[in-house]
């Protein structure tokens, strides 16, 4: 079936770890999205990319990355300067087609708790 | 700058009410807004609305857009326990394929 799979779904790193949260589509989809969503709150952008080995950053890219060398890939890594990772992250994509015909799909989340 | 507002940020009914939740938005190169469900995982798809004034329905939810006074609101009606969730709007442009989000309505249903 298709659709967008994260792993790990719950995760704990220590502080000063970098963690890596995988998201593979297989949709075919262009454009690739990490939300992190905190308790209570809506969803925020972290990075984005539309196409193979390029991405922008979203609104709170500090103190995470990103990498884009597949189009079904898109790993983020929470790196130890994020001082305050602990949130629920979405992984999502998206066609990159014109008019109105495309939604936003998203992947079932990665927790992530520091200890 | 581009922004998503939902409102009320959270409501508590009974079973069996009717509640509208709110969606305005300032979004440049409009393409399309986006309602999705979210029950302590991923966001599903309930409706997305391109043209104003066409209801889009699904059961007992049914949502409406404005794009002349840039709002869009999502009807429940005969609120069930079920529908306990955060109700998320966004919106996506056509400048850079971005989808702008609100911070979403948490609806409680009480039996």
């Amino acid at each position: 079936d298709g659709g967008i799979t994260q792993s790990p779904k719950y995760l704990f790193r220590k502080e000063g770890q970098n963690v890596t949260l995988s998201c593979e589509q297989n949709l075919n989809h262009d454009a690739m999205y990490w939300y992190r969503q905190d308790p209570g709150q809506g969803l925020r952008l972290i990075y984005y990319s539309q196409i193979v080995n390029d991405f922008q950053k979203g609104d709170i890219a500090e103190g995470y990355s990103v990498s884009r060398e597949k189009k079904e890939s898109f790993p983020l890594t929470v790196t130890s300067a994020q001082k305050n990772p602990t949130a629920f992250y979405l992984c999502a994509s998206s066609t990159l087609q014109g008019g109105s015909g495309n939604t936003i799909y998203f992947g079932e989340g990665s927790w992530l708790t520091v200890v | 700058e581009d922004k998503v507002v939902q409102s009320p940020l959270s409501l508590v009914v009974h079973e069996g009410d009717t509640v509208t939740l709110n969606c305005s938005y300032e979004v440049t190169n409009f393409r399309s807004l986006l309602w999705y469900k979210q029950e302590k995982k991923a966001p599903t798809f309930l409706f997305m609305l391109t043209s104003s004034g066409i209801e889009k329905k699904s059961g007992r939810l049914s949502s409406i857009l404005d794009k002349k006074e840039l709002f869009s609101i999502l009807n429940i009606t005969a609120t069930q326990t079920g529908d306990s969730a955060i109700y998320l709007c966004a919106v996506a442009s056509n400048t850079g394929n971005q989808f702008y989000f609100g911070t979403g309505t948490s609806l409680t249903v009480i039996p």
